[in-house]
């Protein structure tokens, strides 16, 4: 079956440190993967895209890799901030059949000051 | 708009009516896409269009869902026959160009089914 696995788990960090996120998909082709944030009680906003014949993609403090072989993309958050707090999704579409997003469950981070 | 409006914001109603939702996108945004998210989880495709053509359903529970967008901008998202287990968030998201461009989420509609 087809699956998008992010860790269920809370991560908590501390101040200052690497934040380091995972995504695994199972029984997809995925074209593009995206990274979203979501604060509590509004919509999800857009971070990163990473195509599939790239393998990083930089964003000030944001870094996300993406390896086709193994399935996965990994978010980086360096030097983060309590700010960085809130829950981030993965999205991924697909190379053939439809456009559409395929999320995640998405994992929560908290920041520790 | 400046951004993905969506109404009503929040929505009760009695089990066994029939609710639309309601969602803007941003102007000129070519795809719009309805998703459905319960608390502490992603969001759940449930259907997409390009302009005004219905692209993909395939995310849609049961035939008691159905989605439109006429004029390829407002599209409106109607449950009828309101079951519990239809409550949820509901949210909007548009993008301008397709699945390598960003998607812009609306603040949802919130439905709940007494």
């Amino acid at each position: 079956s087809q699956k998008i696995e992010q860790n269920s788990e809370a991560l908590n960090i501390q101040e200052g440190k690497t934040a380091t996120l995972t995504c695994n998909y199972t029984n997809y082709s995925p074209a593009y993967l995206q990274w979203y944030r979501q604060d509590p009680g509004r919509g999800p906003v857009f971070l990163l895209l990473i195509r599939e014949n790239e393998k990083e993609k930089r964003k000030e403090r944001l870094k996300v890799t993406f390896d086709t072989t193994l399935k996965q993309s990994l978010f980086h958050i360096t030097a983060s901030q309590p700010a960085d707090s809130a829950t981030y999704l993965c999205a991924l579409v697909q190379a053939s059949g439809t456009y559409k997003y395929i999320f995640g469950t998405g994992t929560r981070l908290k920041v520790l000051a | 708009g400046a951004g993905v409006s969506q109404s009503p914001r929040y929505k009760v109603t009695k089990r066994g009516q029939d609710v639309a939702l309601r969602c803007d996108p941003i102007s000129g945004h070519v795809s719009l896409y309805w998703y459905r998210q319960a608390l502490g989880q992603g969001p759940e495709f449930l259907t997409y269009f390009n302009y005004e053509a219905q692209q993909d359903k395939s995310g849609l529970p049961n035939d008691r869902f159905s989605a439109e967008r006429p004029e390829g901008s407002i599209s409106t998202l109607t449950i009828q026959r309101t079951e519990q287990r239809d409550s949820a968030m509901y949210r909007c998201a548009s993008s301008s160009q397709g699945p390598h461009t960003e998607a812009f989420f609306g603040q949802g509609t919130r439905l709940t089914v007494v």
